[in-house]
């Protein structure tokens, strides 16, 4: 398998712009997490779904975010409309039902909004 | 209730030491402690994780050493090498809940 795989891996854009972040889970598994990290508050659980279903939207910083998972092989991160202190490391992470299994995650979209 | 401390932000070691890093939790419920690697551009990975049934973990040279009635778990690297340099995290999770709640994070630096 080639691991999560995220695109795109570097965007820019400008302030007010929409922003689509995508990721594609590892094959079979079941729970996908999208997280953001920064330098002032280190990585943050934005969303994680479970067969699809999103469980806890609570990180979920404002109404600006939105996350999708249409089916098991894809999911988006929606910013709309984006603005400069959205600008981050977006990472996809995806593991399977089991106790204590492991997590793996994307090399990550970072997004810099000017 | 969800926080995880994690010190020192930076440490700087020469080839061969032992950095420790440190984390303490406040949730009683957390039940699994991984540790992620990171190196620059790239997304965390897992390094080693322990259960809270046990005092100490060891893969390699890289050990965990847990105190539950501390709330406090710590990760040592022996032998370090250049190669080792990395931000470093851990994590907590609890029970079937798949949502890991992160350290902020050690940047280690081995020098040659």
């Amino acid at each position: 398998d080639a691991g999560v795989i995220q695109s795109p891996r570097h965007e820019v854009t400008e302030m007010g712009q929409e922003v689509t972040l995508r990721c594609k889970p590892i094959s079979g598994h079941d729970y996908l997490f999208w997280y953001r990290q920064t330098m002032m508050r280190g990585l943050e659980l934005l969303i994680y779904f479970n067969n699809n279903v999103p469980i806890d939207d609570s990180g979920m910083p404002e109404d600006r975010f939105s996350a999708k998972m249409p089916n098991a092989s894809f999911s988006t991160l929606k910013i709309q409309p984006s603005e400069p202190r959205d600008s981050a490391v977006y990472f996809c992470a995806s593991t399977e039902t089991g106790v204590n299994t492991e997590a793996f995650f994307g090399q990550g979209t970072r997004l810099t909004v000017v | 209730q969800q926080q995880v401390k994690q010190s020192p932000q930076s440490l700087i070691v020469q080839k061969g030491g032992i950095p420790i890093i440190n984390c303490a939790y406040e949730n009683t419920a957390f039940d699994y402690f991984p540790w992620y690697q990171q190196f620059p551009g790239k997304g965390p990975a897992l390094l080693i994780a322990i259960r809270p049934d046990v005092s100490e973990k060891k893969e390699g040279r890289f050990t965990i050493s847990f105190n539950k009635s501390a709330k406090q778990f710590s990760l040592h690297i022996m032998d370090s090498q250049p190669g080792d340099s990395a931000t470093y995290f851990c994590a907590a999770n609890k029970g079937s809940a798949r949502q890991l709640t992160f350290g902020s994070g050690t940047q280690l630096t081995v020098l040659p």
